[in-house]
């Protein structure tokens, strides 16, 4: 099961800063958080990835509160298409070490 | 493109065919994932491997399943006597290994059954 919790949609007008909160509060000291979006009928896009410290690129930036339960994506300045499900997703340590995705949040970008 | 590569895009087949797909990984990425998605829910592990080794395959939907990577580059998924319910879009993703590495997903391969 997924180790994340996301509001299920969220709105957001053209030009503005897209805020998407994710809550991880049983993440593990070793585990990193990673941002996928997926606009429709297409493969999931990688955004970013962080552990502890804040990290940003040309696409996002990701805020990771000081206890790692909780961490934010900012879209700085949102386009309509930018209109996708995003992905909040704590990378599972260990053997398996794979992505479990949960139902995300369902940006709308509205002109 | 030196993205990760799916084929087909698209498969419609009748119930009780068998059907594979191919995905081609980034060429230096050694970690290989196959992921399925039905409507309106996030994508579901199926199975990866390292290489050529299938290190984690207990999430495979049923015996009907089964994936290969036979020389650690590209990799096939075969589903054996198709159910309507297999229906859904088949993900294949590539990675270097670590937990410090960002998968990078294929446009995935949608199959319906009839």
């Amino acid at each position: 099961d997924a180790k994340t919790t996301q509001p299920p949609s969220m709105d957001c007008a053209e030009g503005r800063a897209a805020n998407l909160p994710c809550n991880h509060s049983t993440i593990s000291g070793n585990e990193y958080v990673y941002w996928y979006r997926q606009i429709h009928s297409q493969g999931p896009q990688y955004i970013i990835h962080g552990l502890k410290n804040n990290e940003t690129n040309e696409m996002a930036s990701l805020i990771i509160t000081e206890d790692r339960k909780s961490s934010t994506l900012i879209l700085p300045h949102a386009t309509l298409r930018d209109t996708a499900v995003y992905y909040c997703i704590v990378r599972v340590g260990g053997y398996g070490q794979n992505f479990v995705f949960g139902p995300g949040t369902r940006l709308s970008v509205l002109p | 493109d030196t993205g990760v590569s799916q084929d087909p895009r698209h498969k419609i087949t009748k119930r009780g065919q068998n059907v594979t797909f191919r995905c081609d990984p980034i060429s230096e990425h050694n970690r290989l994932y196959w992921y399925r998605q039905t409507l309106g829910q996030g994508p579901e592990f199926l199975t990866y491997f390292q290489n050529e080794a299938q290190l984690e395959k207990s999430r495979l939907l049923s015996d009907r399943f089964s994936a290969e990577r036979p020389k650690g580059s590209f990799s096939t998924l075969e589903i054996q006597r198709t159910e309507q319910g297999d229906s859904a879009m088949y993900l294949c993703a590539s990675s270097l290994e670590g937990t410090n590495t960002e998968a990078f997903f294929g446009q995935g391969t949608r199959l319906t059954v009839v």
